[in-house]
């Protein structure tokens, strides 16, 4: 079965801190996608990234960064010079094929605190 | 930019009422699809919806959930006798089509409390 571990459930960081949130998936397709997610106290689900098995590129996008590596199954999520409003949870997703349509596999998620 | 809508944003029942959570997809979308999040943990797959029926439910989708598109806007997912343990944020989400390429929008969630 299609399945995303995020080993880290708890980090907590200070303030510019650079910090990694990794993530490992498994999965049978050889076409999917990746995703991840932030979850704020308030509990919506903000989508930051999503990623082609296909595209291996690494991908930077303001203070956030991606490393897709297919070799080792992984997808790390870096964010550089942290800031308290970085505090979240934030989840990796896989995509996965259901009946006739797509399914996400979502990690238990990683709680990252900054500290001022 | 189109978005999923959800109301309400929390809803508070009594064990053993009966919920319904209502979902706004984006218009020209075709695929829907529940999630739950329980406190604390992971958000998981409930069901996927298309031309009007169910096209896969997980083992957590029992005889007491069902799914519906009432008229061409709304996708309503129905709790008939609500437990304890259903107590969680229920997220709605659109997709353009099946394909793995059309990504899909999720919606802010319901938060349902049963007490």
């Amino acid at each position: 079965a299609q399945k995303v571990t995020q080993a880290q459930t708890e980090i907590s960081v200070v303030e510019k801190e650079d910090v990694t949130l990794d993530c490992v998936y498994e999965t049978r397709d050889t076409t999917y996608y990746l995703f991840w997610y932030k979850q704020p106290p308030s509990g919506e689900l903000v989508f930051l990234i999503r990623r082609n098995s296909f595209d291996e590129q690494n991908e930077i996008s303001g203070r956030y960064s991606w490393n897709f590596q297919k070799s080792t199954s992984s997808f790390n999520f870096t964010i550089t010079a942290s800031q308290v409003v970085d505090s979240a949870v934030y989840f990796c997703a896989l995509s996965e094929r259901a009946s006739g349509t797509y399914k996400y596999i979502f990690g238990t998620g990683t709680r990252l605190k900054v500290l001022a | 930019e189109p978005e999923v809508t959800q109301t309400p944003s929390h809803q508070v029942t009594q064990m053993g009422q009966e919920v319904i959570l209502r979902c706004v997809p984006i218009s020209n979308h075709l695929y829907f699809y529940w999630y739950r999040q329980i406190l604390g943990q992971k958000v998981e797959f409930l069901v996927s919806f298309y031309n009007n029926e169910i096209s896969e439910k997980s083992e957590i989708f029992d005889d007491q959930f069902s799914v519906e598109r009432p008229d061409g806007s709304n996708f309503t997912l129905k709790i008939r006798s609500t437990k304890l343990e259903d107590s969680a944020m229920y997220f709605c989400a659109s997709s353009e089509s099946g394909s793995t390429y059309n990504e899909q929008f999720f919606g802010p969630g319901t938060r349902l409390t049963v007490l």
